[in-house]
């Protein structure tokens, strides 16, 4: 149980273009979802959080107008890279988190398997 | 502002071999740790984690030592696998427990097992 997924797993788009990058809880619904950004051999850094039916709240110097997050229902939230550049190029990473504690502790975040975008 | 780092970048180890990756944190407020695993091109998974009302835990192969008077954490690995070979992040998670209680990753460190 408590699974997430990600699709794409990879995608490679020209500069310019945008992206969309779903992210989706198989089996448990996730009241909180936060997306994450990677550059090789660095951490995790958190770009915003997302509560189903609410506006994601966005982390200090990520630009809410380029990183767009929707987080419609309890089991998807999507991120979109509009007017993507090569330096968006990195690895995205979701989690989903499940307050009422059904799909295991209520703080506990269970992590999406990352989607690598490259920008040409 | 908040911070958690790790003292060592890099470690490499003899399989068989018990393993410590340590991690220091900045926040005394913190209540609740988490030890990740990374291998190359996936997302995190969960190893372990700890309350700040406890100062160890065992699961299976693995302890994580709580030390909040000097606020380090460390993540031991009994008779490492070279399947352990990957990169660990602690990380730690805000006081209070709220709804949008924010993770705050660690810089890693790279655990290399040599055969």
């Amino acid at each position: 149980g408590a699974v997430v997924s990600q699709h794409p797993s990879w995608v490679i788009c020209k500069s310019g273009t945008s992206v969309k990058i779903e992210c989706r809880s198989l089996d448990f619904q996730a009241t909180t979802m936060f997306w994450y950004r990677q550059f090789p051999k660095q951490s995790l850094m958190l770009m915003a959080t997302s509560n189903e039916g609410s506006k994601a709240t966005y982390e200090q110097g990520v630009e809410k107008d380029k990183f767009l997050i929707n987080h419609a229902s309890l089991t998807l939230s999507t991120l979109t890279v509009t007017s993507a550049h090569p330096e968006d190029s990195s690895f995205y990473i979701c989690s989903a988190r499940d307050l009422r504690g059904l799909a295991g502790k209520h703080n506990e975040q269970f992590f999406g398997p990352g989607t690598r975008l490259t920008v040409l | 502002g908040e911070s958690v780092g790790l003292h060592l970048p890099t470690l490499s180890v003899q399989e068989g071999d018990n393993s410590i990756i340590n991690c220091a944190y900045s926040n005394s407020a913190s209540d609740y740790f988490i030890w990740y695993k990374q291998e190359s091109g996936k997302g995190p998974q969960f190893i372990i984690d700890i309350r700040s009302n406890m100062d160890k835990r065992q699961g299976q192969r693995v302890t994580v030592l709580l030390n909040k008077t000097v606020k380090h954490l460390s993540l031991q690995i009994a008779a490492t696998q070279p399947g352990d070979s990957a990169v660990y992040f602690c990380a730690e998670n805000g006081a209070g427990g709220g709804a949008t209680n924010k993770l705050i990753f660690g810089t890693g460190t790279l655990l290399a097992v040599q055969p």
